[in-house]
């Protein structure tokens, strides 16, 4: 186990409504990233916190937006879900940018 | 394009044979490239990591990149069950980047008794 959990495990929500995950990071650790996993591809990174600030984002909109807290824990928030946001949302910790990354199990989000 | 292509498709092997996965890349600022494993409802987890061309050896499995070539290989030795997962290649463009990933697809691995 990598000592990075996320939650909630599994979340349904409908078209239009907002979500927020959360995630852990292994104590230490003050940089954390977040990628969305879709269906049989592989991980696409979102964005990534060092230190509580935002520290580079991928080909995403601004309704997916993040927060990193003190305590290294983290949360990813959604707007105005659409159907093409059902993935896994990963989020990995790791010491600074550029370190090994530690994956949690990731959250499973469907959007109907 | 994608900057990142995985190939071949699902893969099943009989046990003990050897496995080779593949990635090419178009991004020349790709510096620094890893394999992850990925069990079933599980975040990948770190195989190998290297940043040079050339192979490196960790037990039954082998990385190699041809950064000439675009293209890096994951070999694994006496396949295992327990080896079936997904695998993942990943890469890293470092500077500004540094630590932001880039995934190929991933491929389904096999490994039958």
């Amino acid at each position: 186990e990598t000592g990075v959990t996320q939650s909630p495990t599994h979340l349904i929500k409908t078209r239009g409504q907002q979500v927020t995950l959360r995630c852990s990071s292994q104590s230490g650790h003050n940089t954390v990233s977040w990628y969305q996993q879709a269906l049989g591809q592989g991980p696409q990174f979102i964005f990534q916190y060092y230190r509580e600030e935002e520290n580079g984002r991928g080909n995403f909109p601004p309704r997916f937006s993040g927060l990193q807290f003190p305590n290294y824990s983290s949360e990813l928030n959604v707007n105005a879900l659409e159907l093409d946001d059902s993935a896994l949302y990963l989020c990995a910790s790791s010491s600074r940018p550029g370190d090994t990354q530690y994956f949690g199990p990731g959250t499973r989000l469907t959007v109907l | 394009q994608k900057e990142v292509e995985q190939d071949p498709g699902p893969l099943s092997v009989p046990e003990g044979a050897i496995v080779s996965l593949n990635c090419t890349y178009s991004n020349s600022a790709f510096q620094y490239f890893m394999w992850y494993r990925q069990y079933s409802r599980k975040g990948p987890e770190l195989l190998m990591y290297t940043y040079s061309s050339g192979n490196k050896e960790d037990g039954r499995f082998t990385a190699q990149v041809d950064k000439s070539s675009k293209y890096i290989s994951l070999f694994i030795r006496d396949s295992q069950p327990s080896d079936s997962a997904t695998y993942l290649c990943a890469m890293d463009a470092g500077g500004t980047s540094y630590g932001k990933l880039t995934f190929g697809q991933g491929t389904i691995l096999t490994v039958h008794p």
